[in-house]
């Protein structure tokens, strides 16, 4: 079965500081891969998603994740975070099926 | 506006009651699927339907039963609630719901749903 392990619970960071966000999956198989973002009391959007091809994705404001399948890893990065990036950030992985398995999520709190 | 849509926003209920939540894509999107999200915020899938037919159904008590009346519509049905049913309930859409599909999921706001 799929599942997908999100390291750290609750980062905080301040303004400007850079960002990487720990994703790990287990699954043998070809995998589709997200980041969704879940701003305070807002419903999840889509940051950047791999299908295949270059495993570095780029997506919105400013966020990036590299695929690097020999460790089954799929991490977040923003070189420099705002205050506005305060949010929940979630890794989901989807395999054979279209089942979409969700980490359980990382808080990112950015300080001003 | 193009979206997907959850009614209602906020559900608060006593123990016993039967309620449901609704779904509305416009995205023409022929996969529609339902989460539940706990109090840890773990997101998890319930259900998921294709084309009106069901092809993803989670480990989830019968109490709970999705119902498709067309494409653009997947509603939620629960029986007897419990308090354990409190959480965050996701509708979601996405067009191709087969074995492999490499499109993306969007979600609704959620509806709250608290068991007193």
């Amino acid at each position: 079965a799929q599942s997908v392990s999100q390291h750290n619970h609750h980062v905080i960071l301040s303004e400007a500081a850079s960002l990487e966000l720990g994703c790990n999956y287990s699954y043998g198989g070809t995998v589709n891969l997200f980041w969704y973002v879940q701003y305070p009391g807002q419903h999840l959007q889509l940051l950047l998603k791999y299908f295949s091809g270059d495993p570095l994705v780029k997506g919105i404001k400013g966020f990036e994740a590299e695929f690097i399948k020999s460790k089954f890893s799929f991490n977040l990065r923003k070189p420099s975070v705002q205050w506005s990036d305060t949010a929940e950030y979630f890794c989901a992985v989807k395999g054979y099926g279209n089942k979409l398995v969700f980490g359980a999520g990382t808080i990112l709190r950015v300080k001003s | 506006d193009t979206a997907v849509s959850q009614t209602p926003k906020y559900l608060v209920t006593q123990m016993g009651n039967d309620k449901s939540i609704k779904c509305e894509q416009n995205l023409g999107h022929d996969t529609m699927y339902w989460y539940k999200q706990d109090s840890k915020k773990f997101l998890k899938i319930m259900f998921s339907y294709n084309n009106k037919e069901l092809i993803i159904n989670e480990t989830v008590p019968n109490r709970f039963s999705p119902k498709s009346p067309d494409k653009a519509h997947l509603n939620l049905h629960i029986n007897s609630l419990e308090l354990g049913d409190s959480a965050v309930y996701f509708c979601a859409s996405s067009q191709g719901g087969g074995a492999v599909a490499y499109n993306e999921q969007f979600f609704g706001p959620g509806t709250r749903l608290t068991v007193l």
